[in-house]
């Protein structure tokens, strides 16, 4: 079984700041890699996925992959309020099966 | 957008009842999941279904469990005998084929 592992925080960034959210995963032979946010008591949300090492943007999310050092983040700029709630570092494991972390609990402080 | 819908959004069974619970994937995926949340754990993955068969079930995913595509909207998850540590979110996803899975919105269950 794969590992993921977040820092399951609370992480609590000002309004305005970047939060930055960081996954580490055991195997290297991983290829693909997904962010999803989860509100409290609702299902996971696709927000970001990477296959390819470097930086990948999408409005205000960028995500981050380092497979060399078996590293994903995500980064949220300009956070709002509307951002507090749980992320999920997820990665793929075999036929399409996810292997998730715990998730990281954000908090954006007005 | 096209979304995974799930029924009923929440299901309160007795222990050792059987419960089914139901998804409708997006109309055009192929690749059906179920996972499950337990209260502040982790999502864990249960089964994955393609082309009317499984095709990878986790070690939770025992003999209580079944999965069933019995039309071509539909997606089930059956649970024989249900125990108290069956109780949590259960989650069904759908994708294409190498393409990122979306979650359908999940059913708690609760077994008493």
């Amino acid at each position: 079984q794969k590992e993921v592992e977040q820092n399951s925080g609370p992480l609590s960034v000002p309004e305005g700041a970047i939060a930055s959210l960081n996954c580490t995963y055991s195997d290297r032979g991983s290829q693909s890699f997904f962010w999803y946010r989860q509100y409290s008591g609702k299902s996971p949300e696709l927000i970001m996925f990477i296959y390819s090492n470097g930086d990948k943007e999408d409005g205000r999310f960028t995500a981050q992959l380092n497979k060399a050092s078996q590293y994903v983040s995500l980064l949220i700029r300009d956070s709002q309020p509307s951002d507090s709630a749980t992320y999920l570092c997820a990665v793929w494991e075999g036929a399409q099966k996810l292997v998730f972390g715990q998730g990281t609990r954000l908090t954006i402080n007005p | 957008e096209p979304e995974v819908t799930q029924t009923p959004s929440h299901q309160v069974t007795q222990m050792g009842q059987e419960v089914i619970l139901r998804c409708v994937p997006i109309s055009n995926h192929l690749y059906f999941y179920w996972y499950r949340q337990i209260l502040g754990q982790k999502v864990e993955f249960l089964v994955s279904f393609y082309n009317n068969e499984i095709s990878e079930k986790s070690e939770i995913f025992d003999d209580q469990f079944s999965v069933e595509r019995p039309d071509g909207s539909n997606f089930t998850l059956k649970i024989r005998s249900t125990k108290l540590e069956d109780s949590a979110m259960y989650f069904c996803a759908s994708s294409g084929r190498n393409q990122p899975q979306h979650f359908g919105d999940g059913t708690r269950l609760s077994i008493l």
